[in-house]
């Protein structure tokens, strides 16, 4: 299995242009995660996504995220605009079931400049 | 609500040395425990587990622990190298919660040759 995958892995983008990253999941794993870590807050759980619906988005931090994963194996976390305070390492990870703990991707370094 | 404490960081050791990370945990029920490990540059990988009181997880020579009684849940290793460089992430995953973990925040170790 080639585990989580994520793209792109490092992006550079200017303040207010829309980015979109992505994730496929272990395949018969029916939980996805998207988290971002930044050294000031560590690590933070922004949505959640059980057989592809989203369970719990309390942690997106405003209305500019959104995330969508449309089947099984494949999602999405889409900042529009992006904003400098948006860097971090977005990670997404996945897992078959409660109890199990999860599989991470390499992550995402996103810089807005 | 549940939560993770585990020790600060840095922890600076020599190779060969004998490492101790703290963790203590606030969970309502039964919740599985695991440690997670971060080396530079890449994603969370689970180290180990525990699903049950008394059980140890074992993995690469690291141990941890499930101690109900003191509500703790502390890796060791007992020599280390520079190559266990890394962050250590303990978590835990509680029913009531889904599949949702919650992390600590993570205790940076740095091995010396």
């Amino acid at each position: 299995d080639a585990g989580v995958i994520q793209s792109p892995r490092h992006e550079v983008t200017e303040m207010g242009q829309e980015v979109t990253l992505r994730c496929k999941p272990i395949s018969g794993h029916d939980y996805l995660f998207w988290y971002r870590q930044t050294m000031m807050r560590g690590l933070e759980l922004l949505i959640y996504f059980n057989n592809n619906v989203p369970i719990d988005d309390s942690g997106m931090p405003e209305d500019r995220f959104s995330a969508k994963m449309p089947n099984a194996s494949f999602s999405t976390l889409k900042i529009q605009p992006s904003e400098p305070r948006d860097s971090a390492v977005y990670f997404c990870a996945s897992s078959p079931g409660t109890g199990s703990g999860y599989t991470f991707g390499s992550g995402t370094r996103l810089t807005v400049v | 609500g549940n939560s993770v404490t585990q020790m600060e960081g840095p922890v600076t050791l020599s190779e060969e040395a004998f490492l101790t990370i703290n963790c203590t945990y606030t969970a309502t029920g039964y919740p599985s425990l695991f440690w997670y490990v971060q080396y530079p540059g890449e994603g969370l990988q689970l180290l180990l587990k525990a699903t049950k009181a008394d059980d140890k997880g074992s993995n690469k020579g690291f141990e941890a622990t499930y101690r109900k009684e003191t509500t703790s849940f502390h890796l060791e290793k007992g020599s280390v190298q520079v190559s266990d460089s890394a962050v250590y992430f303990c978590a835990l995953s509680a029913l009531a919660a889904g599949n949702k973990l919650t992390f600590g925040g993570g205790t940076r170790v740095l091995v010396k040759p």
